[in-house]
């Protein structure tokens, strides 16, 4: 299947810095990424969707200004995190859908693969 | 807006035997796809089985199974001959057909735990 890599795996910050997350699919153009954050023993929780060469849709609650997104290659999709705090310590996860942007219907599958996740520390 | 149930937040099966993981969704809508996903201690999550709303006939992965019944909006996973690398959080997801929004919903989770 499709391989989507995240860069880094693990990172530690201190507060008040920023801190870039990559997300890229290897081996396939990929449309439309998601971004997930996923709290332990938690379920994933969608914090944006990105669109190559557009705004990135951000779910209600998520700060814009705080989680920016840029998705400026259909292989590449990055998160950062600034001026982060301890409670944004959490585990990221990005997918990235293969396929058409929202073309899918009913004969169309655009599965989504996801990334292996990134974990953040914030002291 | 859909939601995902998963009420057992935690199982456990022993090793050849079959357990059967719950999940319900609220949608109003008529087309759309249900997964489960399995995510083991490395995090990486991955696809067990998918089934289209439109499908009447239950989908099948080798020894995954699905229970889906669209009227009772329910999708239950069904494990048969239990491994040691079952044991994983499972997730239960709700996506519509088309368009922006669609997007995955994920259920709460299911820890299983496989035993000898």
């Amino acid at each position: 299947g499709a391989v989507v890599s995240q860069h880094p795996s693990r990172v530690i910050c201190k507060s008040g810095t920023s801190v870039k997350i990559e997300c890229r699919s290897l081996d396939f153009q990929a449309t439309t990424m998601f971004w997930y954050r996923q709290f332990p023993k938690q379920s994933l929780m969608l914090m944006a969707t990105s669109n190559e060469g557009s705004k990135a849709t951000y779910e209600q609650g998520v700060e814009k200004d705080k989680f920016l997104i840029n998705h400026a290659s259909l292989t590449l999709s990055t998160l950062t995190v600034t001026s982060a705090h301890p409670e944004d310590s959490s585990f990221y996860i990005c997918s990235a859908r293969l396929g058409p942007k929202g073309l899918a219907g009913p004969s169309s599958y655009n599965e989504q693969f996801f990334g292996p996740g990134t974990r953040l520390t914030v002291l | 807006a859909q939601t995902v149930t998963q009420s057992q937040p935690e199982m456990s099966v022993q090793e050849a035997e079959t357990v059967t993981l719950s999940c319900t969704y609220d949608t109003s809508e008529s087309d759309y796809y249900l997964f489960w996903y399995k995510q083991p201690p490395s995090r990486q999550m991955i696809l067990v089985i998918r089934q289209e709303a439109y499908k009447q006939q239950n989908a099948t992965e080798n020894r995954f199974s699905v229970n889906f019944q669209k009227a009772a909006k329910s999708f239950s996973l069904k494990i048969s001959d239990s491994q040691l690398g079952d044991a994983a959080m499972y997730f239960c997801a709700y996506r519509i057909y088309t368009g922006t929004a669609s997007k995955l919903t994920f259920g709460t989770g299911t820890r299983l735990q496989v035993t000898l």
